[in-house]
């Protein structure tokens, strides 16, 4: 079955403290791997999409990368308004559905 | 240029009601899908829908839970006899065309609380 495990659970960190989320994934035949924000009482708003081992984006002070087993999220130099929960979801070849991890609450304090 | 629309954002019911929650989706978008998040937890899926045709519930509880997508007017999840493990975050998602193309776009979701 497809999994998708996003660690940690939770991390506080500094502004401007450095830091990575992971989303390491279970899947046959990975089509995508999609990262999401989202702030309390909104819906998930889109990142990021990663298709294959090696690719990189990067949008203002986050970057995601992908490998064959996981994708981390970097967060360089973090403000208080990067505080969210971040979603990681996977999608294979010729499905139609997402699946999700739990996610990462990240907390930056000023 | 409104984006996903769901409503209601908040559903009180008593436990044997009915819920029924809508989603426009993005202009232009003609697929649909749900997703339950509870608390703490990710998005689980519950079904993808066409104008006018479920394409997949794998999802969807067998029982008490429906969608539709009529060919006018917006997605509707029903839930019948509501239970209070039914209380969630419920959201709808729309993309231009099926999934090959990439991201989904949210709603800002309807939370269900069953007392």
């Amino acid at each position: 079955e497809d999994q998708v495990t996003q660690s940690p659970e939770a991390l506080r960190l500094q502004e401007g403290e450095s830091s990575s989320l992971n989303c390491s994934y279970t899947v046959s035949g990975l089509r995508g791997l999609f990262w999401y924000r989202q702030d309390p009482g909104k819906g998930p708003e889109f990142l990021f999409t990663l298709y294959s081992a090696g690719e990189e984006k990067e949008k203002e002070r986050l970057k995601a990368t992908l490998t064959k087993k996981e994708s981390f999220l970097h967060i360089t130099a973090p403000k208080p308004e990067d505080s969210a929960t971040y979603l990681c979801a996977v999608q294979r070849y010729n499905f139609n559905k997402f699946y999700f991890g739990s996610g990462t609450k990240l907390n930056v304090k000023p | 240029n409104a984006g996903v629309m769901q409503n209601p954002r908040h559903l009180v019911r008593r436990r044997g009601q009915e819920a029924r929650l809508r989603c426009s989706p993005m202009k232009g978008h003609s697929h649909v899908y749900w997703y339950r998040q509870l608390p703490e937890e990710g998005l689980k899926f519950m079904v993808y829908l066409q104008k006018e045709n479920i394409i997949d519930e794998s999802g969807m509880p067998k029982e008490r839970f429906s969608a539709e997508f009529p060919k006018e007017g917006p997605s509707i999840l029903r839930i019948q006899q509501v239970v209070r493990g039914d209380s969630a975050a419920y959201f709808c998602a729309s993309s231009p065309v099926g999934l090959n193309t990439g991201e989904l776009f949210f709603g800002e979701g309807s939370r269900l609380t069953v007392l």
